[in-house]
């Protein structure tokens, strides 16, 4: 079945370590994204990609980084610049042009808390 | 800039009654999609239905529905006949695109709780 893996499903990161949330995808997409959520709040946009290598910040992009390689993945590092890391982390990918009722379709989201 | 408010924090249902999830939007673009997606205990965001604005019939997805009312920039969700497993978060989003790029705006969303 065509989805989004998410991995891993919780993460610890300590003090001033970098650590790497991984994304891949094989619903053969071309845009891919990184959100944020917050406890008991909405999705902030990280980062996003509509091509292999090239990608643009999003609202919240500080103290993250991304990479895109290949056309299925699109990991994202949380810097050890990004002081209040603790969220819930959901990757999400969609196709580019065609219909505007594309929606996109997301990862399980990975667990991210601090040591 | 374009918004998206959901006023209702929570939001609790007899099981089988309908309920209507609040949803307005702000946006100076004349074309426009907005989704809503629900988000179980567990994480997954799972999309429920689209309306575009262009769409001259609000848009049905068995039992969920869009009230879109686009004078009032309102496009409530109701979910008809609901189901125990209908308890979770919602939330309404609108497209935005920019400089060729398509992004969502997300709202903060709804906690659903069905009662039995």
């Amino acid at each position: 079945d065509g989805g989004i893996t998410q991995s891993p499903k919780y993460l610890f990161r300590k003090e001033g370590q970098n650590v790497t949330l991984s994304c891949e995808q094989n619903l053969n997409h071309d845009a891919m994204y990184w959100y944020r959520q917050d406890p008991g709040q909405g999705l902030r946009l990280i980062y996003y990609s509509q091509i292999v290598n090239d990608f643009q910040k999003g609202d919240i992009a500080e103290g993250y980084s991304v990479s895109r390689e290949k056309k299925e993945s699109f990991p994202l590092t949380v810097t050890s610049a990004q002081k209040n890391p603790t969220a819930f982390y959901l990757c999400a990918s969609s196709r580019v042009g065609g219909a505007l009722n594309q929606p996109q379709h997301f990862g399980d989201g990975t667990r991210l808390s601090i040591l | 800039a374009q918004k998206i408010t959901q006023t209702q924090p929570g939001m609790f249902v007899q099981e089988k009654e309908a309920v209507t999830l609040d949803c307005t939007y702000d946006t100076s673009d004349q074309s426009y999609g907005l989704f809503w997606y629900k988000q179980p205990s567990s994480g997954e965001m799972i999309f429920l239905i689209y309306q575009g604005s262009y769409d001259e019939q609000n848009a049905t997805e068995g039992r969920y529905s869009l009230n879109f009312q686009k004078a009032r920039k309102s496009a409530n969700l109701v979910i008809s006949a609901s189901q125990l497993g209908d308890s979770a978060m919602y939330f309404c989003a609108m497209r935005e695109v920019s400089g060729g790029y398509n992004k969502l705006i997300f709202g903060a969303g709804t906690r659903l709780a069905v009662h039995p």
